[in-house]
């Protein structure tokens, strides 16, 4: 039982290049989110999506784009990346009410150099 | 608009002492609570929650909260802590409207010495 599984879980990128971070869930969720964790920051919401084929915006998400194109999988872009995008990145998803809490990965470390 | 407020960003204890973690929030609707804890290097877990009900609430490896609505908290114990509860440990917040929004604490470290 695989749960959420974050790829890659590392990665260095140079300034300007763009990557893809893939974020799958066997548990058939609903609601999948991307947050990013930064020291002293606590987790703050990138981007959400609530179903297949939906994505909204979170409370930080520029310079980031993200589809859901398949009920499982929720991909986060990095269209030219930036410095201030080093962090550690955070997949989860949930059944639907939030009464049952959210399923995380594992997390991808970004290093923007 | 709903905050979390997590009053300690680490808490030192010795082995099999009592600890509790503490967590304010501010919500201007009925909540869920919720604490996470992330070991080292890993995402981060449910430990426990409080949607309604008893205001006692127990989660997994011995942890329990309580959920006081006049002082507005949620206080994270556990009488007795072992070196393996070393971790970050995550309050968050809920009003359950919406897409479910949860806005989380900054976390607070505990670490326990042997």
């Amino acid at each position: 039982n695989a749960g959420v599984t974050q790829t890659p879980k590392f990665r260095v990128l140079k300034t300007g290049q763009s990557m893809t971070l893939l974020c799958a869930q066997d548990m058939n969720h609903e609601y999948m989110y991307w947050y990013r964790q930064d020291p002293g920051m606590g987790l703050r919401l990138i981007h959400y999506s609530v179903g297949e084929g939906t994505t909204a915006k979170g409370e930080v998400p520029d310079g980031y784009n993200v589809s859901r194109l398949k009920k499982q999988n929720f991909l986060l872009g990095l269209e030219s990346a930036a410095p201030s995008q080093t962090s550690v990145y955070f997949c989860a998803s949930s059944y639907g009410s939030q009464s049952y809490g959210y399923t995380f990965g594992s997390g991808t470390r970004l290093t923007v150099v | 608009a709903q905050s979390v407020t997590q009053l300690d960003s680490q808490v030192p204890v010795f082995e099999e002492a009592p600890v509790e973690l503490r967590c304010n929030y501010s919500s201007s609707v009925s909540v869920y609570l919720f604490w996470y804890v992330q070991y080292p290097n890993q995402g981060l877990q449910l430990l426990l929650k409080y949607l309604s009900g008893s205001t006692l609430v127990k989660g997994i490896n011995g942890f329990e909260a309580e959920f006081n609505k006049s002082q507005t908290s949620f206080h994270l114990r556990k009488p007795s802590v072992h070196i393996s509860d070393t971790a970050e440990y995550f309050c968050a917040v809920s009003d359950g409207g919406g897409y479910q929004k949860v806005t989380f604490g900054i976390g607070t470290k505990l670490q326990v010495i042997p």
